[in-house]
């Protein structure tokens, strides 16, 4: 029969072009988000933060920008290379009370960069 | 500096038996994360410790998931019986109040249940 899974949206790309992952967040009171990466095979790894007073953060070769009004964010790459495919999940976290709180993490977009 | 360590990667199992994950956190790091990621749900949090002490295990899915952290190095996830329907990566992860908001995960258990 057939499977059902969750559809990852997924963005394909040439070497060398830009690549734009959206995101949209739920939680309004979200001071903080992250953007991880997930090569196959392994965990989630960092790649770059920002927080809410800011609608932009540029780290090496990755752009973040975050739209409050929309509850929106972005993770722009620039000049795309095999190594960045990978799945990529935005985060948000959600405070528990005092300094406990837990990362939620968004479906994830698959980039697929070919050669 | 080491990172996550978790244990075993990769374990094939029969229906009904105990399953036993096991995580060492970053060094340093005082709150730890049970995550699993399937192809249906995603990546979902089981349980999240802070200072050892369970804070939320509201996505701990049944009575047949326990997790515990004796010390502020070890945790485990334990499942029995186990099902098919367990079968997923079992992601640990940690966070240090010197890594800010930012939570490091290991590698991963991949679990297969027959």
């Amino acid at each position: 029969g057939e499977s059902v899974g969750l559809h990852l949206p997924t963005l394909s790309v040439q070497e060398g072009d830009n690549s734009i992952i959206n995101c949209a967040y739920s939680n309004s009171a979200s001071d903080y988000f992250i953007w991880y990466k997930q090569e196959s095979g392994k965990g989630p790894q960092f790649i770059i933060d920002i927080r809410s007073n800011m609608d932009k953060r540029q780290g090496q070769r990755v752009t973040v920008l975050l739209n409050k009004t929309v509850k929106h964010l972005s993770l722009q790459i620039a000049a795309t290379q095999p190594g960045d495919s990978a799945v990529y999940f935005c985060a948000e976290p959600w405070n528990s009370g005092g300094s406990n709180y837990k990362l939620t993490f968004g479906k994830g977009t698959l980039l697929t960069v070919n050669p | 500096d080491a990172g996550v360590i978790q244990s075993p990667r990769h374990e094939v199992t029969e229906m009904g038996q105990e399953v036993t994950l096991r995580c060492k956190p970053i060094s340093g790091h005082n709150s730890l994360f049970w995550y699993r990621q399937t192809m249906m749900r995603g990546l979902e949090l089981l349980i999240y410790f802070n200072n050892n002490v369970p804070i939320d295990d509201s996505g701990m899915p049944e009575d047949r998931f326990s997790a515990k952290m004796p010390n502020a190095s070890f945790s485990t996830l334990k499942i029995q019986p186990s099902e098919p329907r367990d079968s997923a990566v079992y992601f640990c992860a940690s966070r240090g109040t010197l890594s800010g908001n930012t939570i490091y995960f290991g590698e991963g258990s991949w679990l297969t249940v027959v």
